[in-house]
């Protein structure tokens, strides 16, 4: 099975900051990983798939890059409705395995 | 609008059953894959179980193998998870989520959960 490791697990920022969070999985998924955000108490809801694609409906500052192993989220400007939990997701075979998530906090 | 409305999710002691369904709406549902994924209290997400458009190929978690069936019925828009000898680490809300069907494949939908708690 693929496993995912998102870095960092908590991230401690302020409304207006640049952000990363990396995905690296234990094998090759092309460009088949996906990132979600939760909001508490709220289902996930997609923000960028195919590792670059961004979801219809998302705000420009969420860009996603990368391929193989090795992936990024980038918020470019953060926003109070972005303080939230991401997970990465592999779509490259089953199980369709998730990062353990990473909480961008305030 | 796409919808999806999970239920059946209940409190249940260990080694019980439990059937989750799950509604759906707004999509032409019989061209879609469609997966479970659960999240136990506090923790992250992890997807439980697939089955194909068709309904001839699921996939399961190893977590759950053995235990949990998956099935759909596309007469009726509905997709459900038979759940059998529960255990407490079965605890979590469970999500109903469609495929978006594309090469790119990702969950475009989610439903808002059931909570299903195991518990003597």
């Amino acid at each position: 099975d693929i496993q995912l490791t998102q870095s960092p697990s908590y991230l401690s920022a302020s409304i207006g900051d640049k952000i990363t969070i990396t995905c690296r999985a234990s094998h090759s998924v092309s460009t088949f990983l996906n990132w979600y955000q939760q909001r508490p108490g709220r289902a996930p809801k997609v923000v960028i798939y195919e590792a670059s694609t961004v979801q219809n409906g998302v705000p420009s500052r969420f860009s996603g890059s990368g391929s193989g192993t090795d992936f990024n989220l980038t918020i470019s400007s953060l926003q109070p409705e972005d303080f939230a939990t991401y997970y990465c997701q592999q779509s490259n075979g089953t199980p369709r395995t998730f990062g353990q998530g990473t909480k961008v906090e305030i | 609008e796409v919808q999806l409305l999970e239920s059946g999710g209940d409190l249940v002691q260990p080694g019980g059953s439990l059937r989750l369904s799950c509604a759906a709406s707004g999509f032409t549902f019989r061209t879609f894959a469609l997966s479970w994924v659960r999240q136990a209290p506090g923790k992250g997400l992890e997807w439980v179980s697939a089955i194909s458009a068709n309904g001839d190929n699921t996939f399961y978690a190893d977590s759950v193998k053995g235990r949990f069936t998956i099935s759909r019925d596309n007469s009726k828009n509905s997709l459900s998870l038979q759940m059998n000898s529960l255990r407490v680490d079965d605890t979590a809300i469970y999500y109903c989520a469609k495929d978006s069907g594309g090469y790119e494949s990702f969950f475009d939908y989610w439903g808002q959960g059931t909570p299903v708690a195991v518990s003597s």
